[in-house]
């Protein structure tokens, strides 16, 4: 059975915090990604990464930064926690996917994060 | 930049009931569009994929249909069930990553 495996559930942090999320997926796969997930915004992406320590920056990357050193692990760090990223933050895994592919995304069970 | 959206925001129906949710996007050069669905508190499971060649697919009591010239798709479910409650997300895929775009969700609400 497929697996992606975050950290914590929930999670509380100060302002200006430094804040790690981790993710790990035991399915050998390329890719990973981190998504933020908000009321009537629905996912967003923050970052992924095709391969060991290469990462791409999504559609909202200010104010995170990845790493990415094994391949079934990623990390999303916030550098100094801000009150506006709390938010449900989802890890997910897929293999490289190329056209015609019908990988598809693999999930966590996501980080709900509170930054006071 | 693609856009994903979903009509309507939330739906409240009685056990039993067909239903269709609805998703469009902007940009119809996809390669597939899936549907997932997310439980309260959890991680999203895909339902159904569809190829940007492919116009429909089933599994079980869901059909995925996808019409990529006008940007859209719809997801029936027949003789919905209260267990079927959850939010409901398309996205589509624009790249060889892997890469998806989401919309916001349908939260669906089966009442006995």
């Amino acid at each position: 059975d497929v697996k992606v495996t975050q950290s914590s559930r929930y999670l509380v942090k100060r302002t200006g915090e430094k804040v790690f999320l981790e993710c790990v997926q035991d399915m050998d796969h390329e890719n990973m990604f981190w998504y933020r997930q908000d009321p009537g915004l629905g996912l967003r992406l923050i970052y992924f990464s095709y391969d060991v320590k290469m990462k791409e920056k999504g559609d909202i990357p200010e104010g995170y930064s990845v790493s990415r050193e094994k391949k079934e692990r990623f990390s999303l760090i916030l550098e100094s926690a801000s009150t506006n990223q709390t938010s449900m933050y989802l890890c997910a895994s897929s293999s490289f996917g190329a056209a015609g592919s019908t990988d598809t995304q693999y999930f966590g069970p996501g980080t709900r994060l509170t930054v006071l | 930049k693609q856009e994903v959206t979903q009509i309507p925001a939330a739906l409240s129906v009685p056990e039993g009931e067909n239903l269709v949710l609805n998703c469009s996007f902007t940009d119809s050069a996809i390669y597939n569009l899936q549907w997932f669905r997310q439980d309260p508190g959890k991680g999203l499971t895909s339902l159904l994929l569809i190829q940007s060649s492919q116009r429909e697919q089933t599994s079980g009591r869901l059909n995925a249909s996808l019409d990529k010239s006008s940007g859209r798709s719809t997801l029936y479910i027949a003789a919905s069930q209260p267990g079927d409650s959850a939010t409901y997300l398309c996205a589509v895929k624009v790249d060889n990553f892997n890469k998806f775009y989401f919309g916001s969700g349908t939260k669906l609400n089966v009442k006995p």
